[in-house]
């Protein structure tokens, strides 16, 4: 059974920091693995979506790489803004379904 | 842009009730979801729909039940809402093609008292 992993479960940094949001899974046969944003009360916002076949997608400050043998994915931000502070999501896509199956995410504090 | 829209973004409900929880898309979206998300769980899945009039059955569909008559509309039903119920619940569309990404509405945060 596909299990996603995200870690840290909490980050609070200092405006301006690059930082790293991992996520792991259990099961390397899946379709694509896409990143999401959630603020406090609200929906879930798209940020990127990796293909199997990708190794990487890059939205702005935010790039996020996929290394599907190891079963991971990272969602790099550079130069941290209050703004960005949310919870971040990943979520896995198995082959054949269109289900997602999502980890329990990271929240993300950044103080100016 | 994309626009999946939930009806209400608060409800209170009394057990035993029946209720409804309301999700429009205007992209002409095939497929069609509903998730429940509550602390240190994470989103799970409920029923999801590949067409009008089908369904399946996502993780934890006891005590739910949904319909999709037409194309743009997926409802969610709580048959007889019973206090384990009150959570987030978020509704997701995405294109038939395979590898689109999913989109989701702002939620209903439904409380069952």
């Amino acid at each position: 059974k596909q299990e996603v992993t995200q870690i840290p479960a909490a980050l609070s940094v200092p405006e301006g920091e690059n930082l790293v949001l991992n996520c792991s899974f259990t099961d390397s046969a899946i379709y694509n693995l896409q990143w999401f944003r959630q603020d406090p009360g609200k929906g879930l916002t798209s940020l990127l979506l990796i293909q199997s076949s990708q190794r990487e997608q890059t939205s702005g400050r935010l790039n996020a790489s996929l290394d599907k043998s190891s079963g991971r994915s990272t969602l790099y931000i550079a130069a941290s803004q209050p703004g960005d502070s949310a919870t971040y999501l990943c979520a896995v896509r198995p082959l054949n379904t269109d289900k997602l199956i999502f980890g329990t995410g990271t929240r993300l504090q950044v103080f100016p | 842009d994309v626009k999946v829209t939930q009806s209400s973004r608060y409800l209170v409900k009394r057990t035993g009730e029946k209720v409804f929880l309301e999700c429009v898309q205007d992209m002409d979206h095939e497929n069609m979801f509903w998730y429940r998300q509550d602390p240190g769980l994470g989103l799970r899945l409920i029923y999801f729909s590949y067409d009008v009039k089908m369904k399946e059955k996502g993780d934890i569909p006891e005590g739910y039940s949904v319909s999709r008559e037409k194309k743009e509309r997926f409802s969610l039903i709580l048959e007889s809402a019973s206090t384990n119920q009150t959570s987030m619940y978020l509704c997701a569309s995405s294109p038939g093609r395979v590898g689109q990404p999913q989109h989701f509405g702002d939620g209903t945060r439904l409380s069952i008292l």
